[in-house]
Order: C-alpha cells, then sequence, then structure tokens
C-alpha cells in the first residue's frame, strides 16, 4: 500500500520570503511517480509536476523547485520569492506504474502568503 | 482546449435522495477518475475507467454509489440513496495515457443533510 505524508498543515510567510513544503511517501514498489498539485480558492486541483522514480535531478521551473530524495522518500517543494497569488492548498501525491494508476494523496498543506 | 467540466457545481439534497454528478474529460481522454474529499481528509480514488469500461472500483464506499460511462467520454456518479457522511466535494480527472499526469475538474460540492 501507498502513503503520503504531508506534515504541515497550514504554513503562513509574509511575502517575498521562501517557503518550502514537505511531503514524504511510502510504498514498497520501486517504479513510481510522484506529483504535486495546487488548490486555489477556486477549488480546481492544478497540475504542478510530475516525477518519475529513477529521475532524482532536482527541477526548476520559475520560482518554483522540487527536491526528489529517494535515500529519504521525500519530494519537497520551495516556492522561492513567494507572491499572494501562491496562496492555496497543496496536495502531493503519488501513484504506482503499471496497473494501478491512481493517485494516493497527502492530506494537503494550506500556504497563506501574508502582504 | 477545454479542460475536465464538472456539474453541478454544488449540491444539496436530504439524507434519502438520489444526486447525479457529471463529468466530462478533456477530449480525446480515455482515462477518466473519480476522487472524493471528505470535509479536512485526504482526497481518495474512488474509481477509474479506460474508455467505458471500469479498469479499478476498490475505492468506491459501497453499493449506493454507481458510475457509469457510456460511450467512453462523459461519466457520472450516482449516490442513492444519500447518507450523511457522502458530504464532501467529488472530482473527476482525465488522463490521456495511465501513469500520465491527470487533469482535474473543479469539483462538485455535495452536502447531505
Amino acid at each position: 500500500a501507498q502513503k503520503v505524508t504531508q506534515a504541515q498543515t497550514e504554513i503562513s510567510v509574509v511575502e517575498k520570503e521562501d517557503v518550502t513544503l514537505d511531503c514524504v511517501y511510502e510504498t514498497r514498489d520501486t517504479t513510481y511517480y510522484l506529483f504535486w498539485y495546487k488548490q486555489p480558492p477556486s477549488g480546481e486541483l492544478v497540475f504542478l509536476i510530475r516525477r518519475n522514480s529513477f529521475d532524482e535531478q532536482n527541477e526548476i521551473s520559475g520560482r518554483y523547485s522540487w527536491n526528489f530524495q529517494k535515500s529519504t522518500s521525500s519530494f519537497n517543494f520551495t516556492i522561492t520569492a513567494s507572491q499572494v497569488v501562491d496562496s492555496a492548498v497543496y496536495f502531493c501525491a503519488l501513484s504506482v506504474v503499471f496497473g494501478n494508476e491512481k493517485l494516493t494523496f497527502g492530506t494537503g498543506t494550506r500556504l497563506t502568503i501574508i502582504p | 482546449e477545454a479542460g475536465v467540466t464538472q456539474f453541478p457545481s454544488h449540491s444539496v439534497i436530504e439524507k434519502g435522495q438520489t444526486v447525479t454528478l457529471r463529468c466530462d474529460p478533456i477530449s480525446g481522454h480515455d482515462n477518466l477518475y473519480w476522487y472524493r474529499r471528505v470535509m479536512g481528509k485526504e482526497i481518495k480514488f474512488l474509481l477509474h475507467f479506460v474508455k467505458e469500461s471500469k479498469q479499478d472500483e476498490s475505492g468506491m464506499p459501497n453499493n449506493r454509489f454507481l458510475a457509469e460511462r457510456t460511450g467512453g467520454t462523459y461519466s457520472t456518479l450516482k449516490v442513492q440513496p444519500a447518507e450523511l457522511e457522502d458530504s464532501g466535494v467529488y472530482f473527476c480527472a482525465s488522463s490521456q495515457e495511465t501513469g500520465y499526469e491527470q487533469y482535474f475538474g473543479p469539483g462538485t460540492r455535495l452536502t447531505v443533510t
């Protein structure tokens, strides 16, 4: 069985600060995908990134960066120079490849950026 | 390109009534998923269609829930009869291929009173 833990329930930071959202996962499978989704106040889940278990390279996309470490089963998400528009609930998720593509989600982290 | 759409956006029904939720996936996406988030908890998988076939329905809570995807296009999720614990947000997602990123709709907020 798979499990995703997002220990941070809520985080508040002042605008322009950097913030890291933690995600720890559990799976016995060696091949899997990790995802981050953003849920803004409007409610829809917005896809941010997908990483496969064989690619441990960190990824940067503008102000967003992701740190994948298999040794600690973590897939953390950092927002640099946060902005008010980053305020949302962020979900980390896991899927096992080949035969069980359903997403297993964490409970989400509510991020509030204070202007 | 239109995203995943869901109807209605909100539904308030009384215990014992029937409700049908609809999901229109992104055009060309064979994979369609239903998920549910009960208040304060994680988003949980309900079932997965590949075209019109149910690939995995292991997350369906009980036989009061019935999902269909006739013709492999839109899908419906019927709850009959609804119970208080069915309240939550029901999300639909679609993907072009299994294992690829799933694109989510805005969800249907269901409140059973």
